[in-house]
């Protein structure tokens, strides 16, 4: 079955860095969803990639898609307070009818 | 507004006792799904719906059940039956959700959470 490693699982950055957060998957990803969960919150979509080299950007948010496919970066610039919370990847797994998801990354922003 | 509803947001459960957990949506999405949430792990699918009256089990489905008689709710049973039910509970739903061997499926909205403590 497909598995899915965040990496760092926690992250503590200073408010104006820039970071980046890194799914890897087992095996070769035919979707990749990138969610934000504030604590004992639902979660938020933020971007689908599915075609491989495939980048999207939303404000301050850019997610890329890996040539071969097996792999994701989340990277955010100049990162605020509003971007704390945990960031989770997701991909289709098992026929396509259900998400597996990635542990999670914390993302912690001191002012 | 159109979203996806989930309640009670806090319940507590005693040993033995089943308690359901509600989900509803407006999004007219034809798939609903329900996740569990552990601390420090990523989510795992409990059940998951695509149509009315048809559901499949997910990863996790021991201990659990759900009924899928309108397409606008998907509640869920937590039975005593489930050895360690405290976690944080989440519903989603999808247009559909892709069936027939194909590799894509659509994105999944999900509901504010519910979380639940066995006394």
């Amino acid at each position: 079955s497909q598995e899915l490693e965040q990496s760092p699982q926690s992250l503590i950055v200073q408010e104006g860095k820039n970071l980046t957060i890194n799914c890897t998957s087992s095996k070769t990803l035919y979707g990749l969803y990138w969610y934000k969960q504030k604590y004992g919150e639902g979660l938020i979509f933020l971007m689908m990639l599915q075609k491989g080299g495939e980048e999207k950007s939303h404000e301050k948010i850019t997610a890329k898609l890996d040539e071969k496919k097996q792999q994701s970066s989340l990277h955010i610039t100049a990162s605020q307070p509003s971007h704390a919370g945990i960031y989770l990847c997701g991909a289709p797994s098992g026929g396509a009818q259900k998400l597996v998801f990635g542990q999670g990354t914390r993302l912690t922003i001191n002012p | 507004d159109g979203g996806i509803t989930q309640s009670p947001k806090y319940l507590f459960r005693k040993e033995g006792q089943n308690v359901t957990l509600s989900c509803e949506q407006n999004l007219n999405h034809d798939a609903m799904y329900w996740y569990r949430q552990d601390p420090g792990q990523g989510l795992r699918l409990i059940y998951y719906s695509h149509i009315v009256n048809d559901f499949q089990k997910g990863d996790i489905a021991e201990g659990y059940s759900v009924s899928r008689e309108k397409k606008e709710s998907f509640p869920l049973t937590v039975t005593s039956a489930q050895k360690n039910p405290t976690a944080f509970y989440l519903c989603a739903s999808s247009i559909e959700g892709r069936a027939g061997g194909t590799t894509s499926t659509d994105t999944q909205y999900f509901g504010p959470g519910t979380r639940l403590t066995v006394l």
